[in-house]
């Protein structure tokens, strides 16, 4: 069984400083990776995804997520955070022919101004 | 637009009722889920579908059923609710299960009292 664990449940940062949220997974076979973005009172959607290829992975909105297999993680980084990137942020791994993504408990990230 | 609607948005629901979350979309995915969202808690499925015709439980199943009769449609049903049941509860599809990034609703949020 597979399992996601969002080391940090807040995240505060100033608008314009960098940020990393971080995800680590367990699994016994290949996985499939995703982050998800949540904004107040929405459902969620897709930011990026791994599936196979380069480790770095470039999403939406400036975001990046790089795969790193020997520590497990799949950790999300942006340069320069803006007031509007305030929400949840949700980490989800697949093992490989897996029909059931498994969620991350969530990461709320707050940017102030 | 395409995509997945959920409805009620909201709903205030006394303890013992039966109620019927629904769930349509319009993308023919093959596979679709039922979470709930908690504070803390992040998402946890209560059932899946592969496929039209099959069902499968997800990690919180008991206090509810699903029915997938046909490929747009994954109904979830509360027989008798309970106020553990208070919670924002999630639909998503996936076209390939979990290689493909799932698609949110917008979400129901519903108050046992």
């Amino acid at each position: 069984a597979q399992s996601v664990t969002q080391l940090d449940s807040q995240v505060p940062v100033f608008e314009e400083a960098p940020v990393e949220l971080r995800c680590n997974y367990s699994s016994s076979v290949s996985v499939y990776l995703f982050w998800y973005v949540q904004y107040p009172n929405q459902g969620l959607q897709l930011l990026l995804k791994y599936l196979s290829g380069s480790t770095l992975v470039k999403g939406i909105n400036g975001f990046e997520a790089e795969f790193n297999k020997s520590q497990t993680s799949f950790h999300l980084r942006k340069p320069s955070v803006h007031i509007s990137d305030t929400a949840e942020y949700f980490c989800a791994v697949s093992p490989g022919g897996s029909y059931i993504p498994t969620f991350g408990r969530g990461t709320s990230l707050i940017v102030h101004p | 637009i395409a995509g997945i609607t959920q409805a009620p948005t909201s709903q205030i629901l006394a303890a013992g009722r039966r109620m019927t979350l629904r769930c349509t979309q319009d993308m023919r995915h093959n596979a679709m889920y039922w979470y709930r969202q908690d504070l803390g808690l992040g998402l946890r499925l209560i059932h899946y579908s592969n496929t039209a015709g099959t069902t499968g439980k997800g990690e919180v199943p008991d206090g509810y059923s699903v029915s997938r009769a046909n490929t747009d449609d994954f109904p979830l049903t509360l027989a008798s609710a309970v106020p553990s049941q208070t919670s924002v509860y999630f639909c998503a599809s996936s076209e390939a299960g979990g290689i493909t990034e799932a698609f949110f609703g917008q979400g129901t949020r519903l108050t046992v009292v």
